[in-house]
């Protein structure tokens, strides 16, 4: 079974709208970390934001929100004020565990974002 | 350097060759990652470093796989006799060690390595 789960393989916006991207994960540890990264064409990872398991209040960065529904075991990602240059791949990724050094992370397959002018 | 460096950015190999990627993490930091992406999908994990100490290799797909850190900061993916299934872009990514402080210890990727094996 899948660990993450990303629904939607494209997704298109309007320039300056919201947007929001699927993620849905499958844990028994109690003790977890959800990251979501962005990966331009140009290779890169470049991470976003990040909401633990026992954070009580939903994680933000600038334009970037996670709408963390633990019961659902959704991580949403809501990016305001789409701009051209969000027109990416994005990833949604766990870490389950405590935080640690060698906590690998498991990734879903990935949204790729549009962002029309 | 300010960023993590993976050389060489494009690989074309033919089958039955070896071939060396290498990353240089950001300077100071602890914590090296290795990461498969083939075409379509997400990353996944192959090793892990501490320093030069290799904590974590079971995400390495075969004993054609190899990764060193000699020194704690460079390191080498070497793949052995490659196969068409080799084909992907290996990503490597660095972090500072985690000292408890905070939830989140976040990785800074390089733009990775694209193989293809002909």
């Amino acid at each position: 079974a899948q660990k993450i789960t990303q629904t939607q393989p494209g997704m298109f916006v309007q320039e300056k709208e919201a947007v929001t991207l699927d993620c849905t994960y499958d844990t028994s540890d109690p003790s977890y970390g959800l990251f979501w990264y962005k990966q331009p064409s140009s290779g890169e990872m470049i991470f976003l934001i990040y909401q633990g398991s026992y954070d009580q209040q939903n994680a933000t960065e600038g334009r970037y929100s996670l709408n963390f529904q633990k019961a659902r075991k959704s991580a949403n990602l809501v990016i305001s004020a789409s701009q051209l240059g969000d027109s990416a791949m994005y990833f949604c990724a766990m870490r389950e565990g405590l935080p640690g050094n060698n906590r690998k992370l498991i990734w879903g397959l990935g949204t790729s974002l549009a962002v029309n002018p | 350097g300010a960023g993590v460096s993976q050389s060489p950015r494009y690989k074309v190999a033919k089958r039955g060759q070896d071939v060396a990627l290498r990353c240089d993490p950001i300077s100071g930091h602890v914590s090296l990652f290795w990461y498969q992406q083939a075409l379509g999908q997400g990353p996944e994990f192959l090793t892990y470093f501490q320093n030069e100490a290799q904590l974590d290799k079971s995400g390495l797909p075969s004993d054609r796989f190899f990764a060193e850190r000699p020194e704690g900061s460079v390191s080498t993916l070497k793949i052995q006799r490659t196969q068409q299934e080799d084909s992907a872009v290996y990503l490597c990514a660095s972090s500072l060690l985690w000292r408890g402080s905070s939830g989140a210890n976040v990785l800074t990727f390089g733009a990775g390595s694209r193989l293809t094996v002909l």
